[in-house]
């Protein structure tokens, strides 16, 4: 059974740096690309980025260039996206997924001073 | 990037009925590469149809897809209590991929 387990939520301040995690099981890691998805409360869901666990190669969505970083360690077969800079619009649940089969439970994350 | 469109922003219909949900592309979607997902919520979206027309491990079949190019549709022949939610048409056939708005379908 393929499984993407988030790691939990997270309190942040306004410029800090908020880095998740997910780790996947039930799959050959390397075998497809891991994305990652914001949802802010009560909108709609808006792709950041993703990487190809094969090579650390990524491509990010130009909303969040220069802020989002995704990495995959192959050694623990776990994906990461760190976001910096956070603001308040940055409140959001965010999603691992392998688009377009499997997603992650959802980590939130509140920015707040 | 691909920007997605759909329509009707809410839909508003009763259990039984048939529900048609459209998501139009800003340009061509390569190879129909567009899924359709339903969130509930709380939840993680679910997976209901892949290349424009598949349907997903365990969907029923009263969900179906259609579409080609930059319009594409999803159908729900007739609803039952458990599909009212939003759903989500989403393209990944370009390096950056891209989400429409999200339907909301709610009970009439």
């Amino acid at each position: 059974e393929v499984q993407l387990v988030q790691s939990g939520a997270e309190v942040k301040k306004p410029g800090a740096t908020v880095k998740i995690s997910c780790k996947v099981s039930g799959y050959t890691f390397t075998d497809y690309y891991m994305h990652w998805v914001q949802q802010a409360p009560g909108k709609g869901l808006e792709w950041m980025g993703l990487v190809d666990p094969e090579d650390g190669e990524t491509i990010y969505a130009e909303k969040f260039q220069g802020r989002v970083t995704i990495t995959a360690d192959t050694s623990t077969d776990t994906a990461y996206m760190e976001l910096s800079s956070l603001r308040s619009e940055d409140t959001a649940v965010y999603y691992c997924a392998t688009l377009p089969s499997h997603w992650g439970q959802g980590t939130l994350v509140t920015v707040s001073s | 990037e691909i920007v997605l469109t759909q329509s009707p922003g809410t839909l508003s219909l009763s259990p039984g009925e048939r529900a048609t949900l459209s998501c139009r592309a800003s340009q061509s979607v390569s190879s129909s590469y567009l899924a359709w997902y339903q969130q509930k919520p709380g939840q993680a979206p679910r997976l209901l149809i892949y290349g424009a027309s598949s349907r997903a491990t365990g969907i029923p079949d009263r969900f179906s897809g259609s579409g080609s190019g930059t319009d594409f549709t999803l159908t729900i022949s007739r609803l039952e209590p458990e599909d009212f939610a939003v759903y989500y048409c989403q393209q990944y056939g370009s390096s950056r991929y891209s989400f429409g708005q999200g339907t909301k379908l709610e009970i009439k």
